[in-house]
């Protein structure tokens, strides 16, 4: 059973637009939740988190939003570049039973230039 | 320069073999993990571990050990019971219950069994 969901397997945008990646969970334990940028061949990055008793945390081009009530959050970019094309992986994790984080699937972003 | 090193980063192994991956951390992170990622899919946490000389298993530990004798080594080991150990392994670790926990990754270790 999945708990964490990225349902688009891919997106592809222009240069410059608003890139949206979009993750489902399932688990109404969960209280933190992470998105994470992996390139091939290497190990993911930290992008950018947020607290279940907040709805938007942004940190420049980047913006999260959580939607407790439907279980769902996103990842904003704004303005696209051609550098963020990666594999985005949305993450969450229940703080009280520790560090363990559950991953999405991914979502594969190209941006075009 | 703190980080995580993971070695080998390209591993060949013959079924029925067993074979040892190396993860080491500088950061002084308290917690290590060990994660499987399989194409096109998330990654699945395999093992991790708190405090030295302890370890958990996580979704799927079936096939795999690890140990955790020094805080700054956490080696995996895929034993000849792992029925599908070709995947990508990532080490990470983290500070317990500080600020975010965020996990940090190292470079990934690609096995292949031939």
């Amino acid at each position: 059973d999945q708990q964490v969901k990225q349902n688009s397997p891919s997106l592809s945008v222009q240069e410059g637009r608003i890139s949206i990646l979009n993750c489902d969970y399932t688990n109404s334990m969960f209280d933190y939740f992470l998105w994470y940028k992996k390139y091939p061949a290497e190990g993911p990055t930290f992008l950018i988190s947020i607290s279940s008793i907040k709805d938007k945390n942004e940190d420049g081009r980047f913006t999260v939003f959580l939607n407790k009530s439907a279980k769902h959050l996103s990842l904003h970019i704004v303005p696209s570049q051609p550098g963020d094309s990666a594999v985005y992986f949305c993450a969450a994790q229940i703080k009280a039973a520790g560090n363990k984080l559950t991953f999405g699937g991914g979502t594969r972003v190209l941006v075009k230039p | 320069d703190g980080g995580i090193t993971q070695s080998p980063k390209y591993l060949f192994r013959k079924e029925g073999q067993n074979v040892t991956l190396s993860c080491e951390q500088n950061l002084n992170h308290d917690a290590m993990y060990w994660y499987r990622q399989d194409p096109g899919q998330g990654l699945r946490l395999i093992y991790y571990s708190q405090i030295v000389n302890d370890f958990q298993k996580g979704d799927i530990a079936e096939g795999y050990s690890v140990s955790r004798e020094k805080k700054e080594s956490f080696p995996l080991t895929v034993t000849s019971a792992q029925k599908n150990p070709t995947a990508f392994y990532l080490c990470a670790s983290s500070i317990l219950f500080v600020g975010t926990d965020t996990q940090y990754f190292g470079p990934g270790t690609r096995l292949t069994v031939l």
